[in-house]
C-alpha cells in the first residue's frame, strides 16, 4: 500500500491528452512538500520527468506538464505519442513517518 | 557527467545480509543526499534510506533495524546492507542522488536485481 495513490493504469490514443493523478494527505503533499514525477521504461531506472511540482528538465518535451493543489498533484501529457508508453511515478516527502520520501504506486500508460 | 555504477551479488540466501555498492564517477559525494530505492518485480518504488555526505542517515521506518547505509568519501562509494533478508526483499535495488532531504532523485544507478532464495 503506497502512501501516495495513483491509478494503476491510464490509456489514450495518439495525439490525445491524458492525466495521471497523485493523491496524498496533509502530512505529505498537503503539507506543502514538492511533488516530483518519474518516467520508467521496462528494465531501466526511473528518469526525472517533472521536479518541484511543475518544472521540466531541459531535455523533457513541453508536452509534459504537472500541477499541484491541496493534497493532490497531476501529471498531464498532451499530443500523446507511442514512445510515451511507460510507467509513471509521483514522489513527495512525508513528515509523519520520521521524515520519509514516499512514492506513488505507479501508473502504466498505454498508448492505444 | 555524473554516473552511478552499482555492484554486488544478485543472489542472497534467506536470513543472510544483502550487500550492494554504488560507485560515483564524474563528481564527489559532497553536498548531496545519496539514496537507496528498491522495486520488487512488477511493483512500485520503495525508498530505503539515504546518507548525507556528512554521514547523517535516515531510513524508511519499515526497514529500520535491518538497514545500514554508509559512505566512503575517499573511494566515492556508498554501500547498502540489509540484514535478515526474506523473499519479500527480492527486488531491483537502485542508488540515486538527490540535492536535499526531501527532493527529487536526479541521477540513478543502473539497478541490481537481488533475489533472495
Amino acid at each position: 500500500q503506497s502512501v501516495l495513490t495513483q491509478p494503476p493504469s491510464v490509456s489514450g490514443a495518439p495525439g490525445q491528452r491524458v492525466t495521471i493523478s497523485c493523491t496524498g494527505t496533509s502530512s505529505n503533499i498537503g503539507a506543502g512538500y514538492h511533488v516530483h514525477w518519474y518516467q520508467q521504461f521496462p528494465g531501466t531506472a526511473p528518469k526525472i520527468l517533472i521536479y518541484n511540482n511543475n518544472n521540466r528538465p531541459s531535455e523533457v518535451p513541453d508536452r509534459f506538464s504537472a500541477s499541484k493543489s491541496g493534497t493532490s498533484a497531476s501529471l498531464a501529457i498532451t499530443g500523446l505519442q507511442a514512445e510515451d508508453e511507460a510507467d509513471y511515478y509521483c514522489q513527495s516527502y512525508d513528515n509523519s513517518l520520521s521524515g520519509s520520501r514516499v512514492f506513488g504506486g505507479g501508473t502504466k500508460l498505454t498508448v492505444l | 557527467q555524473v554516473q552511478l555504477h552499482q555492484s554486488g551479488p544478485g543472489l542472497v540466501k534467506p536470513s543472510e545480509t544483502l550487500s550492494l555498492t554504488c560507485t560515483v564517477s564524474g563528481g564527489s559525494l559532497s553536498s548531496f543526499y545519496w539514496n537507496w530505492i528498491r522495486q520488487p518485480p512488477g511493483k512500485g518504488l520503495e525508498w530505503i534510506g539515504y546518507i548525507y555526505y556528512n554521514g547523517r542517515t535516515n531510513y524508511n521506518p519499515s526497514l529500520r533495524g535491518r538497514v545500514t547505509i554508509s559512505a566512503d568519501t575517499s573511494e566515492n562509494q556508498l554501500s547498502l546492507k540489509l540484514s535478515s533478508v526474506t523473499a519479500a526483499d527480492t527486488a531491483v535495488y537502485y542508488c540515486a542522488r538527490a540535492w536535499d532531504s526531501t527532493g527529487y532523485h536526479s541521477y540513478w544507478g543502473q539497478g541490481t536485481l537481488v533475489t533472495v532464495s
